[in-house]
């Protein structure tokens, strides 16, 4: 069964503080890895997208792996912002014969705090 | 960036009543869009796929005739809630694929609050 599990389910951060959030999953056949951030009553924003044959990409501050052999990911935030403070998602993207298909985490939801 | 809208972005109906939501790829052509919903403090169930031209795929435990979309174009599809009922209340969120990129990319919409009374 396709699943993706994050950890932790929240956490709670000092501003300028740097975090890493955690993705494990179970999708089969692989078509690439994306990191969502949603805030509070809106759709979700693409932070990072990667491919099996990508183990790390950068988007400012944030920075995504991907070990395809674990398959696990990572996202590492940097010196976190109060404006940080949201849900992110990991979404694995499973291939299927009309397209492509979302496994979606239940999320971890970051707050930072001054 | 491909930018999806949607509208409303919140609505307050009564039960019983029908309620439209649109989604709209402004600045591309989806062949591709997807109805998903979402419950407070969980992740996005994707409820239906929408080919432009054809009839939506349901997800199982998703009622087709509760839940009506037309894809009546490549840059618009809709999803018309029937009879609403207090516990359809959620945050409706749609995505759209572009037609002119590769398989994998899909952008959200902001998303539609429904409140059901």
């Amino acid at each position: 069964k396709n699943q993706v599990e994050q950890s932790p389910q929240s956490l709670i951060i000092l501003e300028g503080k740097n975090c890493t959030l955690q993705c494990n999953y179970t999708v089969s056949p692989f078509s690439n890895l994306r990191w969502y951030k949603q805030d509070t009553g809106r759709g979700p924003v693409s932070l990072t997208i990667m491919t099996f044959s990508e183990n790390t990409k950068s988007n400012g501050r944030y920075t995504a792996t991907l070990d395809a052999d674990t398959k696990q990911s990572s996202l590492h935030i940097t010196a976190s912002q109060l404006s940080d403070s949201a849900s992110y998602i990991c979404v694995v993207s499973a291939v299927g014969e009309y397209g492509n298909k979302l496994v979606f985490g239940a999320g971890t939801i970051l707050r930072v705090k001054s | 960036g491909a930018v999806v809208s949607q509208h409303p972005s919140w609505v307050i109906c009564k039960s019983g009543t029908s309620v439209k939501i649109e989604c709209r790829s402004l600045d591309f052509q989806a062949t591709t869009m997807f109805w998903y919903r979402q419950f407070p403090k969980q992740s996005l169930m994707l409820m239906a796929t929408s080919n432009e031209g054809s009839k939506a795929t349901y997800e199982q435990g998703v009622e087709k005739d509760k839940f009506l979309i037309n894809h009546a174009s490549l840059t618009l599809s809709t999803l018309t809630v029937t009879s609403a009922h207090p516990e359809d209340s959620s945050f409706y969120i749609c995505s759209a694929r572009d037609r002119g990129e590769a398989r994998y990319e899909q952008y959200f919409g902001p998303g539609t609050r429904l409140t059901v009374t």
